[in-house]
């Protein structure tokens, strides 16, 4: 049982290249986010899925778009990655998409942007 | 909009001494407050969790929060710090639609 995995660990990108976060869980979880996390800021919201078939917007969610490819795989897209997206990228999962429910993490992604 | 915030992003403590990390929350309905840890390199890990019952929560490791409605605060608390403690501490809240606001993060560190 792995729990969430998040592929790659680490990717440098230049200005205007595109590339696709994946992001898989195996614990049978309905919901699945995507966060960034900054210095100093905590972690942001992008996009979420409350269960297979539907995406809904967060916090930051400019920039980015999400796929929920079925209930196991969430992926996050940069179609035109900016300096200002260089962060650490975690996914997360949650059985239900309920406030009372516990989110699980995978190790991250961290994404650099020349 | 519900928000949390983390009042010291750096706390520094002696192994053997209380730990006390604080989070105020902003909720115009009761929230649903949690706590997270990062350890260096690692995705984040619930440590525990206040859903209006019990407003005194225990979680792991020894870490304990009480929710205080009159202060707007949930502040974590350990009795005695262990070198094995040290990494970033993030408050959280519900946001209302289905997902979690954090708060910036505290930094803990443990000095022998």
């Amino acid at each position: 049982n792995a729990g969430v995995t998040q592929t790659p660990k680490f990717q440098v990108l230049k200005t205007g290249q595109s590339m696709t976060l994946q992001c898989a869980q195996d614990m049978n979880h309905n919901s699945m986010y995507w966060y960034r996390q900054d210095p100093g800021m905590g972690l942001r919201l992008i996009y979420y899925s409350a269960s297979e078939g539907t995406t809904d917007k967060g916090e930051v969610p400019n920039g980015y778009n999400v796929s929920r490819l079925n209930k196991r795989e969430f992926s996050l897209r940069l179609e035109s990655a900016a300096p200002s997206q260089t962060s650490v990228y975690f996914c997360a999962s949650s059985l239900i998409a309920s406030p009372k429910d516990t989110q699980y993490f995978g190790p991250g992604t961290r994404l650099t942007v020349l | 909009a519900q928000s949390v915030t983390q009042l010291g992003s750096h706390v520094s403590v002696s192994e053997g001494a209380l730990v006390l990390l604080r989070c105020n929350y902003s909720s115009s309905v009761p929230p649903y407050l949690f706590w997270y840890v990062q350890y260096p390199n690692q995705g984040l890990q619930l440590l525990l969790k206040y859903t209006s019952a019990a407003t005194l929560v225990k979680g792991i490791n020894g870490f304990e929060a009480e929710f205080k409605k009159s202060e707007t605060s949930f502040h974590l608390t350990k009795p005695s710090a262990h070198m094995s403690d040290a990494a970033e501490y993030f408050c959280a809240v519900e946001t209302g639609r289905r997902a979690l606001t954090f708060g910036s993060g505290t930094r803990l560190q443990v000095q022998p």
